[in-house]
């Protein structure tokens, strides 16, 4: 099965800061790459997400780069704020498969 | 417009005693999932749900048992809770099987 490793596990950045998230997959057929974004005590929520046939996308301070050769696609935020202190997970999809792959991971926090 | 809500929020049970944690959304969405959330282990599937009736296991199944009657209500059931269920269970759900997922609030479980 599909397997994600998501790096690195936690990340302290100064607000106003960039601040950036790997993910590897395994799986050279996955064609769906979402990034959501888990405020404390919420459940996970979409933020951005890009498809196999982008090599990137961007909304606002936020984009996702996907390079499909070596098989891993980053999180960027930029000009970091406190409101983006949170746990970010990575997720990979075929859409022969009915299920997302999450990642384990990151909890970001952003210094004032 | 509750969107995806889950019930209870916060649970504590003693090991061996059966609980059961209900999920219910409003949007019709097809596909409903269940995750367990864990320190280190990120987002973990349970079980989920292709529509009515139709359900299958995912990574992490043993000790939990579902059903779907209804469309809308997805529930799930520790037969005989032990310590190492101990987690944050979330539902979640989404119109198609490998795209966005919508996630609820969350159960907070503690087996003593």
């Amino acid at each position: 099965g599909e397997n994600v490793e998501q790096h690195p596990s936690t990340l302290s950045v100064q607000e106003g800061d960039s601040a950036v998230i790997k993910c590897t997959y395994s799986d050279s057929a996955s064609n769906y790459f979402p990034w959501y974004k888990q405020e404390l005590g919420k459940g996970p929520q979409l933020i951005i997400d890009i498809r196999s046939n982008v090599g990137e996308k961007k909304d606002q301070r936020i984009a996702v780069t996907l390079n499909k050769t070596a098989k891993h696609f980053s999180l960027h935020i930029t000009e970091t704020q406190p409101e983006d202190s949170a746990v970010y997970f990575c997720a990979v999809n075929n859409f022969g498969n009915e299920k997302l792959t999450f990642g384990t991971g990151t909890r970001l926090t952003i210094i004032p | 417009d509750a969107g995806i809500t889950q019930s209870p929020r916060y649970k504590i049970t003693e090991t061996g005693r059966q609980v059961t944690l209900m999920c219910h959304q409003t949007w019709s969405h097809s596909y409903m999932f269940w995750y367990r959330q864990d320190l280190g282990h990120g987002l973990r599937l349970i079980y989920y749900s292709a529509a009515a009736d139709i359900t299958d296991k995912g990574e992490v199944p043993d000790g939990y048992v579902v059903s779907r009657s209804k469309t809308e209500n997805f529930p799930l059931t520790l037969e005989s809770a032990t310590r190492s269920q101990t987690s944050v269970y979330f539902c979640a759900s989404s119109l198609a099987g490998g795209g966005e997922q919508y996630f609820g609030p969350g159960t907070r479980l503690t087996v003593t």
